[in-house]
């Protein structure tokens, strides 16, 4: 069955302009997570959404925000970006109903210049 | 506030030894502890799991340890192989939620 989707891998973006990453997860799989990885932070968690809803949600400003459909597609945006957004951006995606494993995507690497 | 701490940030053993990756954590609330490993340029992948009512999860060559009393958890691999060479990351799962809290991660080198 396919893995994990998102889309773009990379991208280059200037400082005050926005960006929106997508990520598709395994069919079936009703939850989708985002995570942020960089080099002295690791994975942080940035929010949780499930069946269309966000259940959890990071420590990260208002700038990050996310979305899911109806088809567990999910979103997320960055607005007026920052230096400091460069980073790899992970989708998780969970079967639901508390599935302890956790697939991940390739990630989208994205870099503000 | 680090709930997940990978106090190594790296480690190098012989192809054929032990490697033996520690994790401590804060949060009592957690009650799964789940280990990826991660190449770069690729996602995470997980590799196992514990439930915190147990003490010892065995997977092949991988065996991962919890020590509740001292919130210690430690990730055991035997044989080490090269293409064992990756960041490895623990993550807690707290009760009644899907988030992960991820350590800083661990890289390991497996030399030959």
């Amino acid at each position: 069955k396919a893995g994990v989707t998102q889309t773009p891998r990379y991208l280059i973006k200037t400082r005050g302009q926005q960006v929106t990453l997508s990520c598709s997860p395994i069919s079936g799989h009703r939850s989708v997570s985002w995570y942020q990885q960089t080099p002295g932070q690791g994975l942080q968690f940035l929010f949780e959404y499930f069946s269309e809803t966000q259940r959890n949600k990071g420590n990260f400003p208002g700038r990050f925000s996310g979305r899911q459909f109806s088809n567990s597609r999910s979103e997320m945006n960055v607005s007026t970006l920052e230096l400091g957004d460069s980073a790899l951006y992970l989708c998780a995606s969970i079967r639901g109903a508390r599935d302890t494993e956790a697939f991940f995507g390739q990630g989208t690497r994205l870099t503000v210049v | 506030d680090q709930q997940v701490k990978q106090n190594s940030p790296s480690l190098s053993v012989q192809e054929g030894r032990i490697s033996i990756l520690n994790c401590d954590y804060t949060n009592s609330m957690f009650d799964y502890f789940l280990w990826y490993k991660k190449y770069p340029a690729e996602g995470p992948t997980f590799l196992i799991s514990i439930s915190s009512i147990k003490d010892k999860n065995e997977d092949g060559r991988f065996t991962v340890f919890l020590n509740k009393s001292a919130k210690h958890l430690s990730l055991h691999i035997v044989p080490s192989q090269p293409g064992d060479s990756a960041v490895y990351f623990c993550a807690g799962l707290q009760g009644g939620s899907e988030k992960l809290v991820f350590g800083k991660g661990t890289k390991l080198t497996v030399n030959p």
